[in-house]
């Protein structure tokens, strides 16, 4: 069965630069969200889409955005990064609440590492 | 707002039963889900409770009582690669974020 995929899985930037990650959700699921875990932490919440629309934010630094295109994909842009941003970054997706939004399919994450 | 608490870490002998709970304060409830996150891996969906009472999965079950805004999820015939973290998320409905608690460390010993 097909999963959640993030790219890439590994990332290393310096600080100050930019950085882009992708999450493809499972075909037909219409939410997704982002989270950032650091070490020992549990995951928070960034942001989270609903058919493209923006439907809830979190714990989301200004110099970070995201969207969700018009195939269902989402990118988490962070741009300025800082030491702080080094982390696990986790996207889900589920279906709307009609057809089981509250189970969270999760994939494997990009580990990022602010140098 | 929302609160939840949790054990912050367990310890259980292989082969035996241990009980994780949960208690909760959300403006609004739909729900309780318990995932299962190794180091390193990403969370797993366990179970979901909608309506009080137990739900068993294999060798897992999980335990809501709304009125108590209490939860718990409990495994059987522990297994060492149970050793993870477990979360509970409260789903406060709409399609708004699943919000995790700190997290119960499960430490399976032989």
């Amino acid at each position: 069965a097909a999963g959640v995929i993030q790219s890439p899985r590994h990332l290393i930037k310096e600080k100050r630069e930019t950085a882009t990650l992708k999450c493809y959700p499972i075909p037909r699921h219409d939410t997704v969200y982002w989270y950032q875990q650091g070490p020992g932490q549990d995951p928070q919440f960034l942001i989270s889409f609903y058919e493209k629309m923006q439907s809830d934010k979190g714990s989301i630094p200004d110099r970070f955005s995201a969207q969700q295109f018009s195939d269902y994909h989402s990118e988490l842009n962070m741009s300025s990064l800082e030491l702080g941003d080094s982390a696990l970054y986790f996207c889900a997706s589920s279906l709307s609440r009609d057809r089981g939004r509250e189970k969270l399919f999760f994939g494997s994450g990009t580990q990022l590492s602010v140098l | 707002g929302q609160s939840l608490e949790q054990p912050s870490e367990v310890t259980a002998v292989e082969g035996a039963i241990v009980q994780i709970n949960c208690t909760y304060q959300t403006s609004g409830f739909y729900g309780l889900s318990w995932y299962q996150q190794h180091d390193g891996g990403a969370p797993t969906f366990l179970s979901y409770n909608a309506l009080d009472g137990l739900e068993e999965t294999g060798r897992f079950s999980s335990f809501l009582s709304r009125s108590d805004s209490y939860g718990y999820l409990l495994l059987q015939e522990l297994q060492m690669k149970d050793s993870a973290s477990y979360f509970c998320a409260p789903d406060s409905g709409g399609y708004q974020k699943v919000t995790f608690g700190i997290g119960t460390k499960l430490q399976v010993i032989p």
